[in-house]
């Protein structure tokens, strides 16, 4: 099994912070990964796809970047809607999913 | 409008069995793979199976391989789930998902969710 890690599993973050998560893939991946973002009692809403590519409808502030094993969710400027549980999920192999990572208000 | 809706969940005894259904509109079901995936209480996301657009593929993880079916009816425009054998661990929010790539793609992510549907098992 590929096991997905995310850092850090809680971030404190204000309106206009720059926000930046970590995933790591146990083993090679590519740029099969794609992020997630989970508001309490709402279905995940897709943000990005093969690791960079951004869903449509989805604002320019979020962007995704790596490949391999190191993967990055950047924020430019968090907004008050940004503020939920995000995971990171691989599938090159199957399908996996971080731990999540919930940003919630400093 | 891509619509996937889920039903059929409940409570059930432990050792029992249950079947989820997920309804799909909004776009060419039959030309799509299909997943479900499930969420426990407080807890993360898992994948819990596949099934390819003519539902002769299907994959399922190891904490429900042996236990859980897959299926999809394409001229109904649904999928669903068998459960069978339920265990506690197995309550969470079952959500159905669709592929985001047209055919039986190497590589799917997921692109439209469900809303979810709460299965309990517990005596």
């Amino acid at each position: 099994d590929i096991q997905m890690t995310q850092s850090p599993s809680t971030l404190s973050a204000s309106v206009g912070d720059r926000v930046t998560i970590t995933c790591r893939a146990s083993q090679f991946i590519s740029t099969w990964l794609a992020w997630y973002q989970q508001k309490p009692g709402k279905a995940p809403k897709p943000l990005i796809f093969e690791a960079s590519s951004l869903e449509s409808g989805v604002p320019s502030r979020f962007s995704g970047s790596g490949s391999g094993t190191e993967f990055t969710l950047t924020i430019s400027s968090l907004q008050p809607d940004d503020f939920a549980t995000y995971y990171c999920q691989q599938y090159h192999y199957y399908w996996t999913f971080g731990q999540g990572t919930k940003v919630e208000i400093k | 409008e891509v619509q996937l809706v889920e039903s059929g969940g409940g409570l059930v005894q432990p050792g029992g069995s249950l079947r989820v259904t997920c309804a799909a509109s909004g776009f060419s079901f039959h030309g799509y793979s299909m997943n479900w995936l499930r969420q426990a209480p407080g807890k993360g996301l898992e994948w819990v199976s596949y099934i390819s657009t003519g539902g002769d593929t299907t994959y399922y993880a190891e904490s429900v391989r042996g236990r859980f079916t897959i299926s999809r009816d394409n001229a109904k425009n649904s999928l669903y789930l068998h459960m069978n054998r339920l265990r506690v661990e197995d309550t969470a929010v079952y959500y159905c998902a669709r592929s985001n790539c047209v055919g039986d793609c190497q590589h799917p992510a997921f692109d439209f969710w469900g809303q979810g549907n709460l299965v309990t098992v517990s005596s």
